[in-house]
């Protein structure tokens, strides 16, 4: 998992509840990146971050939302408007947006 | 569309045999394409990464190919181990002025003893 981490491994929400999952990275890596692992889907991009203080949305950014206020931190906040949750969520960073990517260890998120 | 798409879904293999993973993109404009390895329930690790101008590139057991005429790649496993048993996913990144990077489903590989 290369010096990436992400707390908690498991989660719960209830309905209307926002929880926010933290992944904080020690490469000195400038961009970071939050995907969503469905069963039997591919990784789809929610929100990346090329440098500190900026942070773009990608394919399915609804109902959630980042911030970069630190270089080795980018929690993803999951709100009450993200209808469908239940997923595996991955952090992952690297040097740069055309630089391999390096994965934490994942948070999955069960909605009670 | 810029699709990548693998194949087969899952393959079932014995110990010390080799096979052949598969993926076929429709990314455009090609940048490079990688290969990740995810255990269970973990973050993937890459495997290899290959740019337009490479066909081959092997990483141990695991060798990865391009033919970026025919845009499609495999991933060799030579002579699997248990420790092999994991999902595979191709990985295919667009030449853009920004960030875009098309995810394969991943191809399911059990290694049996």
């Amino acid at each position: 998992d290369g010096g990436i981490t992400q707390s908690p491994k498991y989660l719960f929400r209830k309905e209307g509840q926002n929880v926010t999952l933290s992944c904080e990275q020690n490469l000195n890596h400038d961009a970071m990146y939050w995907y969503r692992q469905d069963p039997g889907q591919g990784l789809r991009l929610i929100y990346y971050s090329q440098i500190v203080n900026d942070f773009q949305k990608g394919d399915i950014a609804e109902g959630y939302s980042v911030s970069r206020e630190k270089k080795e931190s980018f929690p993803l906040t999951v709100t009450s408007a993200q209808k469908n949750p239940t997923a595996f969520y991955l952090c992952a960073s690297s040097k740069a947006t055309e630089e391999t990517q390096y994965f934490g260890p994942g948070t999955r998120l069960l909605v009670l | 569309k810029n699709q990548v798409e693998q194949s087969p879904q899952s393959l079932i293999i014995l110990e010390g045999k080799n096979c052949t993973l598969q993926c076929n993109y429709t990314v455009s404009p090609f940048s490079n394409l990688r290969w990740y390895k995810q255990d269970t329930g973990r973050g993937p690790v890459s495997l290899t990464i290959m740019t337009f101008s490479e066909n081959t590139k092997s990483n141990g057991r695991y060798t990865a190919t391009l033919d970026a005429d025919t845009k499609q790649s495999s991933l060799h496993i030579t002579a699997s181990q248990l420790s092999d048993s994991a999902s595979y996913i191709c990985v295919v990144s667009v030449q853009t002025g920004g960030f875009k990077t098309i995810f394969g489903a991943g191809t399911r590989l059990f290694v049996k003893a």
